[in-house]
């Protein structure tokens, strides 16, 4: 299997509510970062995960948080849901820490 | 200030043309840059990367990258209605470093 796969592609939750989103890493990467892209602007940094300990944060509350598993797919949960959530979520693994990431197509949040 | 700034167009050129899409910085110890090209409902694909100043081609693509005024290009040339898209910059400090830093992207039209 080739390329990152996220799922679902959409969805939409209301607020206050808890949202878990997946990814499955290109094969044979072990790293995988999460980023938050709003409307309009660039890809925001959440986390990332290596070897399944999280290594390295951004800007992000506690209610975003993430999980890599021994087969190196990711979920990332943000619970308390708020409308400035609404936002592309986006996958991208990498082989190593090296900056030669490979993004999944996404899944689109709207939080009402 | 945003530690990256690019300006978003829209950019709109004639099928031929040559275009340069720009981002400045403000952190100077970004060392590695990237662009991306990200089409619509997609994930940011990988187009260009370097390290440090110089420039680097890659067949109609060229990334140039000025340290010294912290401003990196990337110029299309013979650009193509497939070129429409949105052009992403983004940096890291560490060559294997863990977190990128976008712009908030060019849209790009390329009228045939």
């Amino acid at each position: 299997e080739t390329g990152v796969t996220q799922s679902p592609t959409h969805l939409i939750k209301t607020r206050g509510q808890q949202v878990t989103l997946r990814c499955s890493s290109q094969s044979g990467h072990n790293t995988v970062s999460w980023y938050q892209q709003a409307l309009g602007q660039g890809p925001q940094f959440i986390f990332q995960y290596y070897r399944e300990e999280e290594n390295g944060r951004g800007n992000f509350p506690p209610r975003f948080s993430g999980l890599q598993f021994p087969n190196y797919s990711s979920e990332l949960n943000v619970n308390a849901l708020e409308l400035d959530d609404s936002a592309l979520y986006l996958c991208a693994s990498s082989l190593g820490q090296a900056n030669g990431y490979t993004f999944g197509s996404g899944t689109r949040l709207t939080v009402v | 200030q945003k530690e990256v700034e690019q300006d978003p167009g829209p950019l709109s050129v004639p099928e031929g043309a040559i275009v340069s899409l720009n981002c400045t910085y403000s952190n100077s110890a970004f060392q590695y840059f990237m662009w991306y090209r990200q089409y619509s409902r997609k994930g940011p694909e990988l187009l260009m990367y370097t390290y440090s100043s110089g420039n680097k081609e890659d067949g109609r693509f060229t990334a140039q990258v000025d340290k010294s005024s912290k401003y990196i290009s990337l110029f299309i040339r013979d650009s193509q209605p497939s070129d429409s898209a949105t052009y992403l910059c983004a940096m890291s400090v560490e060559v294997y470093g863990n977190k990128l830093v976008f712009g908030a992207g060019t849209i790009l039209r390329v009228k045939s």
